[in-house]
């Protein structure tokens, strides 16, 4: 069946610092790839997304390109700040989301 | 436009309690889904509806759990008999369609804990 996986966290960084949050996939079709972020206590928010295949979805400074010849799906920014640091979730979408598992990020000023 | 409503943000129970879980979707929308989330680990699919029908349920457990999103008023999903493992924290989004191309909304999720 589809699936999600991410690399595993925590991950912990300085200020400024460049961030990369490994993300590959596993599905049939051509489904939608996400990224959604979590804050402490809070529910998910979306921060990106992209539809089809080398498609690039950006927000706040984060960046994803949807690469179907690797299966991949990796979170990038160039430069993090402490109100960065939150919970990162990957999905795809062939329908209902199917999440990775999460990588925490802490950045530390 | 108000977000995905869910209420109570919070719900302690003792095990063998009830619990019901709210959820109204935006407005406009008429897809809602049900994830978990249990302690460290992501969001795991529970079911998929659609006004007064289930589509999918395929990750709602076989006993004791059930949903429904009637006609009027918000969608409900009951678990009875609660036990240690049911706490987790339950997610509703909802969709103004079907398909991959419509975007899932969150709500801020309801935090159950079984005493």
């Amino acid at each position: 069946g589809d699936s999600v996986t991410q690399m595993e966290g925590p991950v912990t960084l300085s200020e400024e610092a460049c961030l990369t949050i490994n993300c590959t996939y596993t599905a049939t079709g051509y489904p939608s790839l996400f990224w959604y972020v979590q804050y402490p206590g809070e529910g998910l928010q979306l921060l990106l997304k992209a539809t089809k295949a080398d498609d690039k979805g950006s927000n706040k400074g984060f960046e994803a390109t949807y690469r179907k010849e690797t299966t991949s799906f990796h979170l990038e920014k160039g430069s993090v700040q402490v109100s960065d640091s939150a919970v990162y979730f990957c999905a795809l979408k062939p329908g209902k989301l199917i999440f990775g598992q999460g990588t925490t990020l802490q950045v530390k000023p | 436009n108000a977000g995905v409503m869910q209420n109570p943000r919070h719900l302690v129970r003792r095990r063998g309690q009830e619990a019901r879980l709210r959820c109204s979707p935006m407005k406009g929308h008429s897809h809602v889904y049900w994830y978990r989330q249990l302690p460290e680990e992501g969001l795991k699919f529970m079911v998929y509806l659609q006004k007064e029908n289930i589509i999918d349920e395929s990750g709602m457990p076989k006993e004791r759990f059930s949903a429904e999103f009637p006609k009027e008023g918000p969608s409900i999903l009951r678990i009875q008999q609660v036990v240690r493992g049911d706490s987790a924290a339950y997610f509703c989004a909802s969709s103004p369609g079907q398909g991959v191309a419509y975007e899932q909304y969150f709500g801020p999720g309801t935090r159950l804990t079984v005493t």
